[in-house]
């Protein structure tokens, strides 16, 4: 089964705790993102990662963390800075094809903050 | 500075009726590359087109067209003859030529009703 996997797909979480989101991919792509999703605002960029042990910050990027020990893995931890966290992630991966390339997306993990 | 504007928060129609869906961007680079992608209720995004900035023909998948004019910075999307099924939010998108980072508009949410 190939593609981009995101795990948990729903997370619950209370104030004050870091979460991360799991984004596995076996397309052996080098570039990785993770995107934010909120209602009416379209998808803003947390991180990327053209490389592996390499990665920059995005639009929005305070208050998140990632690392990029495996080609196959871009982690995202929402961490209690972050001041309003329930929102849906989405990761994506370029097929390395440079600027030319269109995004593949996981499915998405949908966090709510109690 | 990029930017994608999709001025149309929500579209309702009835089947079989034509639907066209806005996107006006900005750029000053001259080599970009646009995109539309379609996110269904499950949450993924799937990709559609992707058009370079120096190939301004129009092109027809099936029941879907694609309208680029350079003139007024706009990369229109025309779903013809919708059904139920293409009820999603559609994102226009941006990249910019040698950066791997993507610019998206706000989104559409069509509502296409039986």
């Amino acid at each position: 089964d190939g593609g981009i996997t995101q795990s948990p797909k729903y997370l619950f979480r209370k104030e004050g705790q870091n979460v991360t989101l799991s984004c596995e991919q076996n397309l052996n792509h080098d570039a990785m993102y993770w995107y934010r999703q909120d209602p009416g605002q379209g998808l803003r960029l947390i991180y990327y990662s053209q490389i592996v042990n390499d990665f920059q910050k995005g639009d929005i990027a305070e208050g998140y963390s990632v690392s990029r020990e495996k080609k196959e893995s871009f982690p995202l931890t929402v961490t209690s800075a972050q001041k309003n966290p329930t929102a849906f992630y989405l990761c994506a991966v370029n097929p390395g094809q440079g600027w030319t390339g269109e995004l593949f997306f996981g499915e998405g993990s949908r966090l709510t903050v109690l | 500075a990029q930017k994608v504007t999709q001025a149309q928060t929500e579209i309702s129609v009835v089947e079989k009726e034509d639907v066209t869906l806005d996107c006006v961007y900005e750029t000053r680079d001259t080599t970009y590359y646009l995109f539309w992608y379609k996110q269904p209720p499950s949450g993924e995004l799937v990709f559609l087109i992707r058009r370079n900035s120096f190939d301004e023909q129009n092109e027809i998948s099936g029941r879907y067209s694609w309208n680029f004019q350079k003139s007024t910075s706009s990369f229109n999307f025309t779903i013809t003859a919708s059904q139920v099924v293409d009820s999603a939010v559609y994102f226009c998108a941006l990249i910019r030529a040698n950066f791997n980072k993507f610019y998206f508009g706000s989104g559409t949410k069509l509502n296409v009703k039986p």
